[in-house]
């Protein structure tokens, strides 16, 4: 697609509840990120893809989250048991090498913004 | 690991003024600094950015600085305009390629008419 697609846009959950959030990537964009967004802050990194294997897992907080890209383009972030202090916006980016070298950069999608009450 | 620090946290301007957004890091091996424009409700957006073999590169109204030996660089907004307002972030990374970006904590931006 044109852009980085982020499914849901927004979702409000029970506490300890379990929730998926889906990322679209770039059609052709190899790595893939997650981060989350606090109110106020700037993204944090949660998780690096790179085709299909997770290449940098280390901004996962705990074992809760987990996250997928079964074929190498779409990416399921899962959360388990979710506790209020998940409450943020995830963000997913894309990105490739390609051949523009001035402009080489992420592409991030809007977001779904998660709720838990 | 990484930290930058972005300052100010917040930034009013009048159109047709400059604004500038200072950032700084601490892991010297940083050598990839991009800025993103942050509108409400939706992804950042990169609008410029800059490798650490320059020290200052150009986009028409938009230029950044970065000084490697102070760890610091900077965003430079020329002739402000009301569309300009958003939130502004700095990031810093290893490597331009598959890399993770470190984030400041953002400036809001207000370009008053």
């Amino acid at each position: 697609g044109a852009g980085v697609s982020q499914t849901p846009s927004n979702k409000v959950t029970e506490k300890g509840k379990y929730v998926e959030l889906r990322c679209d990537p770039i059609s052709g964009h190899t790595a893939l990120y997650w981060y989350r967004q606090s109110l106020g802050q700037g993204p944090e990194f949660l998780i690096y893809f790179q085709g299909t294997g997770a290449a940098d897992d280390s901004g996962l907080p705990n074992d809760r989250f987990f996250a997928v890209r079964p074929e190498g383009s779409v990416s399921t972030l899962k959360i388990q048991r979710t506790e209020r202090g998940d409450s943020a916006v995830y963000l997913c980016a894309s990105s490739s090498t390609g051949t523009d070298t001035d402009r080489y950069g992420y592409t991030f999608g809007s977001g779904t913004r998660l709720t838990v009450v | 690991g990484e930290n930058v620090e972005q300052h100010p946290s917040t930034l009013s301007v009048q159109e047709g003024d400059s604004a500038v957004i200072k950032c700084t890091y601490s892991d010297s091996a940083s050598n990839y600094f991009p800025w993103y424009k942050q509108e409400l409700g939706k992804g950042p957006q990169l609008i410029i950015d800059i490798r650490s073999n320059v020290g200052e590169k150009k986009d028409q109204r938009i230029a950044v600085t970065l000084n490697k030996t102070a760890k610091h660089f900077s965003l430079h907004i020329t002739e402000t305009q009301p569309e300009d307002s958003a939130v502004y972030f700095c990031a810093a990374s290893r490597d331009s390629g598959y890399s993770t970006l470190t984030f400041g904590k953002g400036t809001m931006l207000l370009v008053s008419p």
